[in-house]
């Protein structure tokens, strides 16, 4: 079993649509999660790192169920510009080197 | 951009042949990674350092090697180069600040393996 999965989409969604991104991870020692997106042929830039009181940032609403090892990431009013595909990562702790899912691609349309 | 470089950006080589990936990074981070990239498979760690001539094997370390002389070289060497090993390379530091971690990345090397 990989150690994060993600569905890959596409994701085609409106304009100004909500849409919503799930992500679980199997090693229950895991610590630190994040949200990464990756533009075409880019490297991944952190885009939040995920709490778990749940934390938001503008458009930008991340979960994470520690009980059900579940994160999720929410893009309200969604603009072209979030074109692009979602990874989510977790680490164990600190420096232990990132895991990442295979990413789920958003394609938002005019 | 976290001071990271990576070269070359693009390169074609021939089976057999030794390749060396060099990241460069300019404010003296400890941790560097390398991952390569590859469709269906999303970003799979090769091999981490942790300091000077600190490293360890990450999840598909078979067919490369790594080195780290100085805290801002880290160098990833395929020592014979095979088509399976086409892929975008990317390297990473982390970086703790505020008590959270974040990883910069270079902007990739796309080698093509002929």
């Amino acid at each position: 079993r990989k150690e994060v999965e993600q569905d890959p989409g596409p994701f085609n969604v409106p304009e100004g649509a909500t849409v919503a991104f799930n992500c679980t991870y199997s090693n229950s020692a895991s610590q630190s999660f994040f949200w990464y997106r990756q533009d075409c042929r880019k490297e991944p830039k952190l885009l939040m790192s995920v709490y778990s009181s749940g934390n938001e940032d503008g458009r930008f609403t991340a979960q994470l169920n520690r009980a059900s090892q579940y994160i999720s990431l929410l893009i309200r009013d969604s603009k072209l510009s979030d074109s692009a595909t979602y990874l989510c990562v977790v680490t164990l702790s600190g420096n232990t080197p990132l895991v990442f899912g295979k990413g789920t691609r958003l394609s938002v349309i005019a | 951009d976290a001071g990271i470089t990576q070269s070359p950006r693009h390169k074609v080589t021939e089976t057999g042949t030794p390749v060396t990936l060099r990241c460069h990074q300019t404010e003296n981070h400890r941790y560097m990674y390398w991952y390569r990239q590859d469709p269906g498979h999303g970003l799979r760690l090769i091999h981490y350092s942790y300091g000077v001539k600190d490293t360890d094997k990450g999840e598909v370390s078979d067919g490369y090697s790594v080195s780290r002389s100085k805290t801002e070289d880290f160098l990833l060497t395929l020592e014979s180069a095979t088509s399976s090993q086409t892929s975008v390379y990317f390297c990473a530091i982390s970086v703790q600040g505020g008590g959270n971690t974040e990883a910069f990345f270079g902007q990739g090397t796309r080698l093509t393996v002929v």
